[in-house]
């Protein structure tokens, strides 16, 4: 099962950009990378998901480094509701989530 | 998006009675389903996986005999924890996807059980 690093907390001010990042060294190349967020005392939320290319939905943007061993998720315009817990995972044949990465918003 | 619904969102039951919990999806055909149990301030923890139809491959460490997932249909899948200690005690989600890593996941909104 491929691991993923991310950083613990972060912080970022209201409509400025945040760029949320994760390791993922191990992960084979049928991996796909997800990401989801988790407000408390709810079940995770999809994000966004990719494989190699670069990939952009309503909520957020995906940078894939072209190695594979890491990406990044970028969230354009930081509100107060984007403040959860983060979460990379490389899903191989289970969906495995790591530590996350609390962020915090400030007005 | 795609509804995964979970039953019961709380529930607090007796040490040594047992508990199911239901995990649907609404609006389409879940293939696949995990199950994950969440303790304060940590991560999810997979439990197990389960294809319809098929038995629930579970994660090492995890009691089969205790925790009884079901994966009868393509929009059901059970968790019943049987025999429950405080220790059980915990946050349990289910996830849905219909289909493998190409697709997203879709989550409940969880379970919140307490066992006294």
């Amino acid at each position: 099962d491929a691991k993923t690093t991310q950083p613990n907390s972060m912080e970022s001010n209201e409509e400025e950009p945040v760029h949320l990042p994760c390791n993922h060294s191990t992960i084979s190349g049928t991996d796909y990378i997800h990401w989801y967020r988790q407000l408390p005392s709810q079940g995770p939320e999809y994000v966004i998901h990719g494989l190699t290319s670069n990939v952009n939905n309503r909520m957020a943007s995906l940078a894939i480094a072209e190695d594979r061993k890491s990406s990044t998720l970028i969230l354009h315009r930081a509100t107060l509701r984007d403040a959860a817990v983060y979460y990379c995972t490389a899903w191989t044949d289970k969906l495995i989530f790591g530590t996350g990465t609390r962020l915090q918003v400030f007005p | 998006g795609a509804v995964v619904s979970q039953h019961p969102s709380r529930v607090i039951c007796k040490s040594g009675t047992s508990v199911k919990i239901e995990c649907r999806s609404l609006d389409f055909q879940a293939t696949t389903m995990f199950w994950y149990r969440q303790f304060p301030k940590q991560s999810l923890m997979l439990m197990a996986t389960s294809n319809e139809g098929s038995k629930a491959t579970y994660e090492q460490g995890v009691e089969k005999d205790k925790f009884l997932i079901n994966h009868a249909s393509l929009t059901l899948s059970t968790l019943t924890v049987t025999s429950a200690h405080p220790e059980d005690s915990s946050f349990y989600i289910c996830s849905a996807t219909p289909g493998r890593r190409r697709t997203e996941a879709f989550f409940g909104q969880g379970t919140r059980l307490t066992v006294v």
